[in-house]
């Protein structure tokens, strides 16, 4: 089966840096995303990593170790309104089809 | 502009009635997927479809239907089987490389 474990809640400062872990487990694995999510709101897309490394967006980067099946979200110069939940995806192929399992995600506090 | 309609943003049905989810999406996508999520839980994949006329069960899919007779469309039938119908209902959408998805801004179901 598939099973992806991370944090359920980070708390940080305004201005720092946090890192949000996830590590997974599943025999079809095909790349880690994250995506963010305000209350009440719908998931957006911040990243895809299917190569071992680091990606950067602005202030947020994504890695990925495929060999340790571990991943983790980077966001630096904490902002107020990065105050939501983080989850991570899995892209699965080890049932025959191509799906996306999420996380339970990880709520993100941040403190002024 | 493209984008993910889902309708009606809030719902509220008497206990034993079905209702459908209404989603539709106008960028072009092949896959659509319908999610379930809880109070402070991640997205639970219900159903999803790769292609019209064809469409794959997720991890929860008892007590609930679909269909895909078009490509931009894919609603979301609750039967009055589905024991705890009350949740967040998302909608999302993506191309066949399943690098990014796209969702829309939920339905909220209450049953009473």
């Amino acid at each position: 089966g598939q099973s992806l474990e991370q944090p359920s809640e980070v708390t940080a400062v305004e201005g720092a840096i946090v890192q949000i872990n996830c590590t997974y487990q599943t025999s079809g694995f095909y790349g880690l995303s994250w995506y963010q999510q305000h209350d009440g709101g719908a998931p957006t897309f911040l990243s895809y990593n299917a190569l071992d490394g680091l990606e950067e967006t602005g202030r947020f980067s994504s890695f990925l170790s495929r060999s340790d099946s571990y991943g983790y979200l980077l966001l630096q110069e904490l902002q107020m309104k990065d105050s939501a939940s983080y989850f991570c995806a899995v892209r699965d192929q080890s049932t025959g089809d191509d799906k996306i399992i999420f996380g339970k995600g990880t709520r993100l506090h941040i403190l002024p | 502009d493209g984008g993910i309609t889902q309708s009606p943003k809030y719902l509220f049905r008497k206990e034993g009635q079905n209702v459908t989810l209404s989603c539709e999406q106008n960028l072009n996508h092949d896959a659509m997927y319908w999610y379930r999520q809880d109070p402070g839980q991640g997205l639970r994949l219900i159903y999803y479809s790769q292609i019209v006329n064809d469409f794959q069960k997720g991890d929860i899919a008892e007590g609930y239907s679909v269909s895909r007779e078009k490509k931009e469309s894919f609603p979301l039938t609750v039967t009055s089987a589905q024991k705890n119908p009350t949740a967040f209902y998302l909608c999302a959408s993506s191309n066949r490389l399943y690098n990014e998805q796209f969702f829309g801004p939920g339905t909220r179901l209450t049953v009473l």
